[in-house]
């Protein structure tokens, strides 16, 4: 099975600031990475699909990129509604989340 | 609009079983392939078991095989899972979603929990 380390768990940014989140697969995944985000008591929303193609209604001030074994996502001038978790999946073979990473106002 | 909502979520007992649903509306079911992901309480995001347009595959993580078992009614354009011998690490939000390779469109969750 495919593992996704995703780090960090948590990060801490101002606004206005970009933050980075990387997840590293335990095989190459051939740009099959998704990225999400979910807020407190609601259901994940797709963000990003094959590694950097912004789903209809995601803000360009989220980005994504990477390949082979290593992605990283991307949130350039953090704005106050961007506080949430996020996750990567990797979608080549089954399905494999990362752990998430907690965003929070510093 | 995409709506998939999901019900049967419930309190149960160690080694009891139980079923839950989810009735989707406004896209064609029967070309999605459908998933469950679980969440345990204040824990990540986890993917259950996936299965095809037609029912005949289906995909499990190693921790369920076994217990639980996707299916899914194309003509009540309903998912289910059937989820046996339940644990208390089996506790957390079900969410229904469909499966093109990402999970693009989701549910709103049901919970639930194993406790004696």
């Amino acid at each position: 099975d495919i593992q996704m380390t995703q780090s960090p768990p948590s990060l801490s940014a101002s606004l206005g600031d970009k933050v980075t989140i990387t997840c590293q697969a335990s095989q190459n995944i051939n740009k099959y990475i998704a990225w999400y985000q979910q807020k407190p008591g609601k259901a994940p929303r797709l963000l990003i699909r094959y590694t950097s193609t912004l789903e209809s209604g995601t803000p360009s001030r989220f980005s994504g990129s990477g390949s082979g074994r290593d992605y990283s996502f991307s949130i350039s001038n953090v704005e106050s509604e961007d506080i949430a978790s996020y996750y990567c999946l990797q979608y080549v073979n089954l399905r494999t989340f990362g752990g998430g990473t907690k965003l929070e106002l510093k | 609009e995409v709506q998939l909502v999901e019900s049967g979520g419930v309190l149960v007992q160690p080694g009891r079983s139980m079923k839950l649903s989810c009735a989707a509306s406004g896209f064609t079911f029967s070309s999605f392939p459908m998933a469950w992901v679980r969440q345990a309480p204040t824990k990540g995001l986890e993917w259950v078991a996936t299965i095809s347009t037609s029912g005949g595959s289906t995909y499990y993580r190693d921790s369920v095989k076994g217990r639980f078992t996707i299916s899914r009614d194309n003509a009540k354009s309903t998912l289910y899972l059937q989820m046996d011998s339940l644990r208390s690490e089996d506790t957390a939000t079900y969410y229904c979603t469909t499966d093109m390779g990402p999970f693009a469109y989701w549910g709103q969750g049901t919970l639930v929990t194993v406790s004696s």
